[in-house]
């Protein structure tokens, strides 16, 4: 059964350029959450998704970063304009159901704001 | 808000145990958990413990819980260099719309 599938893998783009991370997660998995993870730092959450619906988008920078989950399938995390503080890896995770399940984490996707 | 805090590097023998510490704030946390970030990959979940147990063991990994102190530890018996990665404590309040806290992760060395 594959994973948690994101793309791309690595990203370095300028400063004010938009970037677009995309997240495939384990089928069934009703739960889909983006979190942000500084260099030598643990994840920190950005939006947790129950199906379709945001639950919990408290730490998402609102001005500059959305994100979707239109089916209640794939997900895609915005960032519009991109600054250098944003730089990190960007790691999507997926769970049968939120609270005390398990959760499964893609490999995530690098960014690099020059 | 929550807080969890580890060690930031431990360096061990192979054929050694390795032991991780962990200390947290919320007292109200209901699962803990221990996490494995190897080089470039994400996250794999290693092994929890639910708030009411003291004690938890896996094969080589045992996972101790002292309540009152708010502790968490896990203890790697007989150490390979595969084991060699980062490991993160985590917590979770149920009562809290189920946000996963991380620690800022422990890098584990294994040395011949």
């Amino acid at each position: 059964e594959a994973g948690v599938v994101q793309s791309p893998r690595y990203k370095i783009i300028e400063k004010k350029q938009p970037v677009a991370f995309w997240c495939n997660p384990i089928s069934g998995h009703n739960t889909l959450y983006w979190y942000r993870q500084n260099l030598g730092q643990g994840p920190e959450l950005l939006i947790r998704y129950e199906n379709e619906e945001a639950v919990d988008d408290s730490q998402l920078p609102k001005d500059r970063f959305s994100a979707e989950r239109l089916k209640g399938v794939d997900s895609t995390l915005k960032i519009q304009p991109a600054e250098l503080g944003d730089s990190a890896v960007y790691l999507c995770a997926s769970s049968l159901s939120g609270g005390t399940e398990k959760l499964f984490f893609g490999s995530g996707t690098q960014l690099s704001v020059l | 808000g929550e807080d969890v805090e580890q060690s930031l590097f431990l360096s061990v023998r192979e054929g050694d145990s390795s032991v991780i510490n962990c200390t947290y704030t919320d007292s109200s946390s209901t699962y803990l958990y221990w996490y494995k970030q190897e080089p470039g990959a994400g996250l794999q979940l290693l092994t929890y413990i639910f708030s009411n147990m003291d004690m938890k063991q896996d094969q080589r990994l045992t996972v101790l819980l002292n309540k009152k102190d708010k502790h968490l530890s896990l203890r790697i018996a007989d150490t390979q260099t595969g084991d060699s990665a980062i490991y993160f404590c985590a917590e979770i309040n149920t009562g809290t719309a189920s946000k996963l806290t991380f620690g800022t992760g422990t890098r584990l060395q294994v040395t011949l």
